[in-house]
């Protein structure tokens, strides 16, 4: 079956720091990718998708490709910022008929000023 | 617009009872997904819609675990003889159809069976 697994966290980085935050992925077919993010006290919002190998998924300076060969889509940021302390989820849907999202487990990432 | 909501926010009951956690997704939206996220877990998959039918029923944990949605919009999440180990945020998602890339959360209902 389907399943993503991410970076273990906690991460803790300074403002400004550069952020990775690996995510590797097993599916059968051609499976979607996502991040979702979860702000402290609010629900789940998409970060960045990609339907497609070699796509780029970006949003709010945060980028992630899709990549078939090494089966991976890590979230990247260039200087993250104290608002960008949440939980980020990477997650795949499809890939064999499937529609619903597999998830990993998380990983809290929290910027100190 | 408005998003997906979800009754109650919060549901604290007795180990043995009955639950029914409620979802209202976007208009228009013909798809609907419930999930369980446990503690430091990322969301499990329970059960999807499509229109009126449960499509995939396949994450249901147990016969316990039942879901409607009679109208094609509002869904019902129904837990018979609760169990400590039901205890969980239960997130609702819909999206305009099954197999549209984006599925849009609700803030979930956290559940506590004491």
């Amino acid at each position: 079956g389907n399943s993503v697994t991410q970076m273990e966290g906690p991460v803790t980085l300074s403002e400004e720091a550069f952020l990775t935050i690996n995510c590797t992925y097993t599916a059968t077919g051609y499976p979607s990718l996502f991040w979702y993010v979860q702000y402290p006290g609010e629900g789940l919002q998409l970060l960045l998708k990609a339907t497609k190998a070699d796509d780029k998924g970006s949003n709010k300076g945060f980028e992630a490709t899709y990549r078939k060969e090494t089966t991976s889509f890590h979230l990247e940021k260039g200087s993250v910022q104290v608002s960008d302390s949440a939980v980020y989820f990477c997650a795949l849907s499809g890939g064999a008929g499937s529609y619903q999202l597999t998830f990993g487990k998380g990983t809290k990432l929290s910027v100190i000023p | 617009g408005a998003g997906v909501s979800q009754t109650p926010s919060n549901k604290v009951t007795e180990k043995g009872k009955y639950v029914e956690l409620r979802c209202d997704p976007i208009s228009g939206h013909t798809a609907l997904y419930w999930y369980r996220q446990s503690l430091g877990q990322g969301p499990e998959f329970l059960i999807y819609f499509q229109g009126t039918g449960a499509a995939d029923d396949s994450g249901l944990p147990n016969d316990r675990f039942f879901a409607v949605r009679p109208e094609g919009s509002v869904s019902t999440l129904k837990i018979q003889r609760t169990e400590r180990g039901d205890s969980a945020v239960y997130l609702c998602a819909s999206s305009l159809f099954a197999g549209a890339n984006e599925q849009y959360f609700g803030p979930g209902t956290r559940l506590t069976v004491t």
